[in-house]
């Protein structure tokens, strides 16, 4: 049973269309987070939700917005699609834990979306 | 600008040898790391964490060092298997300056191939 699943796989799409991936967890997690790889292939988190929650905006362009339903899922919406968007959208979701207390609070990650524009 | 850096894209091994994976960070911040593994096509799995207040931490044939001093980490797989060839991730993770919650910094990733 897949915990955490992202949709689609691959997307592919012309310039200046808006687009979504949808991410859900069956882990019971209260944080859900967005991931880009580029082509640089660094990792860089983009959103992370909270109880359905916004807490952590990176600096990513307002074309970009997630919305949260409930709990278990994160999807992300994208606007006016650019070329410089191609990259894989990886979800994740974490278990916020006490203070302190770490291990356990480890990001598991969906299968990623492969994004293309053309 | 890079917190956390892995110096070396790639390393071969020959299975049954020692894998050592490399990690650099700057931030005096992070407080806990750890290291995922990727395989092609998929998502990064999680594999093994350290505590800033620990130095080593074991895993079967995983262990993890962490110099502090030297802001450095490493891991080591012994023996090195075959199914081990994946692009390995270190993270650190920190307070996120804007709450409450841990935020989480990637290297770009090394690329182990062990060879039979």
């Amino acid at each position: 049973d897949t915990a955490v699943s992202q949709t689609p796989k691959y997307l592919v799409t012309q310039m200046g269309n808006d687009k979504s991936i949808k991410c859900e967890q069956n882990l019971g997690h209260d944080t859900m987070y967005w991931y880009k790889q580029d082509s640089k292939k660094f990792l860089k988190i983009m959103f992370s939700y909270n109880n359905k929650e916004l807490i952590i905006n990176e600096t990513v362009p307002n074309r970009f917005s997630p919305k949260s339903p409930d709990k278990a899922h994160l999807n992300l919406h994208i606007n006016s699609l650019e070329l410089g968007d191609s990259a894989v959208y990886f979800c994740a979701s974490s278990q916020t834990l006490p203070e302190g207390l770490r291990v356990g609070t480890e990001a598991f990650f969906g299968q990623g979306t492969r994004l293309t524009v053309v | 600008d890079q917190q956390v850096k892995q110096n070396s894209p790639s390393l071969s091994v020959q299975e049954g040898r020692i894998s050592i994976l490399n990690c650099d960070y700057t931030n005096s911040m992070f407080d806990y790391f750890l290291w995922y593994k990727k395989y092609p096509a998929e998502g990064p799995t999680f594999l093994i964490s350290i505590s800033s207040i620990k130095d080593k931490n074991e895993d079967g044939r995983f262990t993890v060092f962490l110099n502090k001093s030297a802001k450095h980490l490493s891991l080591h797989i012994v023996p090195s298997q075959p199914g081990d060839s994946a692009v390995y991730f270190c993270a650190a993770s920190a307070l996120w300056s804007g709450g409450s919650n841990y935020k989480l910094t990637f290297g770009k990733g090394t690329l182990l191939t062990v060879n039979p």
